[in-house]
């Protein structure tokens, strides 16, 4: 069962646009949100993350919006850069475990 | 932010042979270390998970026997592919998690490319 749902799985953004990666879950048992992103033939590296008491954290071009009713969370990529296509995984955890939704290309066409 | 080195980035072997990776926390103590498999452009499979001094917990449909899994101390953890077929052949990452700043963090390794000829 997948316990996080990731949309779209590919993003074709303008250089200085914005971009929008969504997420969600079901269970309410979560209680950390990061957002990883990879380079190809590299490991994740984190990049933001939330917690559910808060519903926007920002850091420096990157937003993470929080709807914790409608158990939804999605990432913000502000004048977005050709530096920031690579793909984008969101996590929720708890109990010890991170769950990866599936991906989400981004290509940030000059 | 904490880093986690990962060893080999890349490497060819024959069928039938074993291969191990290893993995690092090199400026925090990882309680619990995590290993991955992902395949091309798909999203990262989490194969087992392993915590200091206790046997691996590994997910359903994953080989403990085929993938070996030890996790000697706080700081090493390590991924031994036994006898490896083409099958095999993936990029496999670990991660490590630690608490830092209030959180949880989960932080990765830079993954290993495995060609299994």
């Amino acid at each position: 069962q997948q316990q996080v749902k990731q949309s779209p799985q590919s993003l074709i953004v303008q250089k200085g646009g914005i971009s929008i990666i969504n997420c969600a879950y079901e269970n309410t048992a979560f209680d950390y949100f990061p957002w990883y992103q990879q380079f190809p033939g590299k490991g994740p590296a984190l990049l933001i993350a939330i917690r559910p008491d808060v519903s926007e954290k920002k850091e420096g071009r990157f937003t993470i919006s929080f709807n914790k009713s409608a158990k939804q969370f999605s990432l913000h990529i502000m004048d977005s850069q050709p530096g920031d296509s690579a793909t984008y995984f969101c996590a929720v955890y708890n109990f010890n475990k991170f769950y990866f939704g599936s991906g989400t290309k981004l290509n940030v066409k000059p | 932010g904490a880093v986690v080195s990962q060893h080999p980035s890349w490497v060819i072997c024959k069928s039938g042979t074993s291969v191990k990776i290893e993995c690092r926390s090199l400026d925090f103590q990882a309680t619990t270390m995590f290993w991955y498999r992902q395949f091309p452009k798909q999203s990262l499979m989490l194969m087992a998970t392993s915590n200091e001094g206790s046997k691996a917990t590994y997910e359903q449909g994953v080989e403990k026997d085929k993938f070996l899994i030890n996790h000697a101390s706080l700081t090493l953890s390590t991924l031994t592919v036994t006898s490896a077929h083409p099958e095999d052949s993936s990029f496999y990452i670990c991660s490590a998690s630690g608490l830092t700043g209030g959180d949880e963090k989960l932080f990765f390794g830079s993954g290993t490319q495995l060609s299994v000829l």
